[in-house]
């Protein structure tokens, strides 16, 4: 099993939709996570951290974690064709950073 | 804040020649750094990681003496590709992080390598 897993997609939402992106994990002590966002040809973008269970707002996106079930997602809401890119889930344990392979939403206007 | 600068942004040079590219942190401490080289379509791949005053860490597979890493100061990395061949182009990112186990890791705007 992966260390962090992502749904490679592509997912594809109309322009105004809710996009749902997941993210799952094997390490438990995993204790601090983020999204990142990746233009095609540009480096990634820190868009969201998250560190404790629950929601977390910022703007049209939404970070969702639950540490028991192991999982950490984030939700555009009123998808915009400038959100297609590759969202990136990433997460520390101690002093390594292990990313997700990421995830393409694509977003029809 | 949390601002990365990587440089140059583009480098096209011939077979045999070696290459530096530099990183800095300019708004913050970055006691580790971090390179990584992305192909075409394909995830990010984490080559070295690189603390301050130290020797790097490399990842398995990572020729150390290929991909010279230095990290002299608290705010700047050199990746230097040595001898480069084709095979070398690729996307080099950069990233640092102050260090504190729990801080994301903050992106330069990389670097494309095209070897002739």
């Amino acid at each position: 099993q992966k260390e962090v897993e992502q749904n490679s997609g592509p997912l594809s939402v109309p322009e105004g939709a809710i996009a749902s992106l997941n993210c799952t994990y094997s390490d438990r002590g995993s204790q601090s996570f983020f999204w990142y966002r990746q233009y095609s040809g540009k480096s990634p973008e820190l868009i969201m951290s998250i560190y404790s269970n629950g929601d977390k707002e910022d703007g049209r996106f939404t970070a969702q974690l639950n540490k028991a079930s192991q999982y950490v997602s984030l939700l555009i809401r009123d998808s915009q064709p400038s959100d297609s890119a590759t969202y990136l889930c990433a997460l520390t344990g101690g002093f390594k950073t292990i990313f997700g392979a990421g995830t393409r939403l694509f977003v029809k206007a | 804040g949390a601002v990365v600068s990587q440089h140059p942004s583009w480098v096209i040079c011939k077979s045999g020649t070696s290459v530096k590219i530099e990183c800095r942190s300019l708004d913050f401490q970055a006691t580790t750094m971090f390179w990584y080289r992305q192909f075409p379509k394909q995830s990010l791949m984490l080559m070295a990681t690189s603390n301050e005053g130290s020797k790097a860490t490399y990842e398995q597979g990572v020729e150390k003496d290929k991909f010279l890493i230095n990290h002299a100061s608290l705010t700047l990395s050199t990746l230097t590709v040595t001898s480069a061949h084709p095979e070398d182009s690729s996307f080099y990112i950069c990233s640092a992080s102050s260090g504190t186990s729990n801080q994301p890791q903050h992106f330069g705007d990389g670097t494309r390598l095209s070897i002739l």
